[in-house]
């Protein structure tokens, strides 16, 4: 199976600084024919249903606001939130879709400092 | 606006069955995978099947291959999940979720609010 690691596993960031989460997956999850890398970021509040932020590991989803961006390829990828905002509180998950088993990162908790 | 609604979720014992239902609307059901995980309350997310729009493709992990069936009925915009042989590591809130693309491998860009399975004696 692909294992994915986060680091670091939570982070407080002031409101209004930029605020960085690391994915790295156990095996390459970039399809050579068509140059895509296979990996998602979703976020996950209390009560609410998860939601997907960075598919392709760096096109934002529809709604998103362009704060949330995403980079890397191959087996190294990070999420940047530009600029942290109250409502960005919540834990972060990246998550692989090229390899059978599909798999998921442990998440990374994201607070107010 | 899309919408995925779970239920069935129960207290069973173990070795017992339980089946799943997630209604979706507010999209083409047919023509999109979707997919279960779950997640253990508090704690990560495991990826447990997905399912190609027709229904002609289905994959698990190993964790639970041969215990749990994915199906849906395009008819009904419904898909399901049958549980069987639970175990007490099975206990979990479960999610459907939709795929974005029409094939299995793509990101799930909608999530239900999920049920919760709890296997114990």
């Amino acid at each position: 199976d692909v294992v994915m690691t986060q680091s670091p596993d939570s982070l407080a960031v002031s409101l209004g600084e930029r605020a960085t989460i690391n994915c790295k997956s156990s095996q390459s999850v970039l399809y050579s024919s068509n140059n895509k890398n296979y990996l998602a970021w979703y976020q996950q509040k209390p009560g609410q249903p998860l939601k997907l932020l960075i598919y392709w590991a760096s096109t934002r989803e529809s709604g998103v606001p362009d704060r949330f961006s995403g980079s890397g390829s191959g087996t190294d990828f990070t999420l940047t939130i530009s600029s942290l905002q109250a409502e960005d509180v919540a834990v972060y998950y990246c998550h692989q879709y090229y390899t059978l088993p599909f798999t998921f990162g442990p998440g990374t908790k994201v607070d107010i400092k | 606006e899309v919408q995925l609604l779970e239920s069935g979720g129960a207290l069973v014992q173990p070795g017992g069955s339980l089946r799943l239902s997630c209604a979706a609307s507010g999209f083409t059901f047919s023509s999109y995978a979707m997919s279960w995980v779950r997640q253990v309350p508090g704690r990560g997310l495991e990826w447990v099947s997905v399912m190609s729009g027709s229904g002609d493709t289905s994959h698990y992990p190993e964790s639970v291959k041969g215990r749990f069936t994915i199906s849906r009925d395009n008819s009904k915009n419904t898909l399901y999940l049958q549980m069987n042989s639970l175990r007490a590591e099975d206990t979990a809130i479960y999610y459907c979720a939709k795929v974005k693309h029409d094939h299995i491998w793509g990101s799930l860009d909608y999530w239900g609010q999920g049920t919760l399975v709890s296997v114990s004696s």
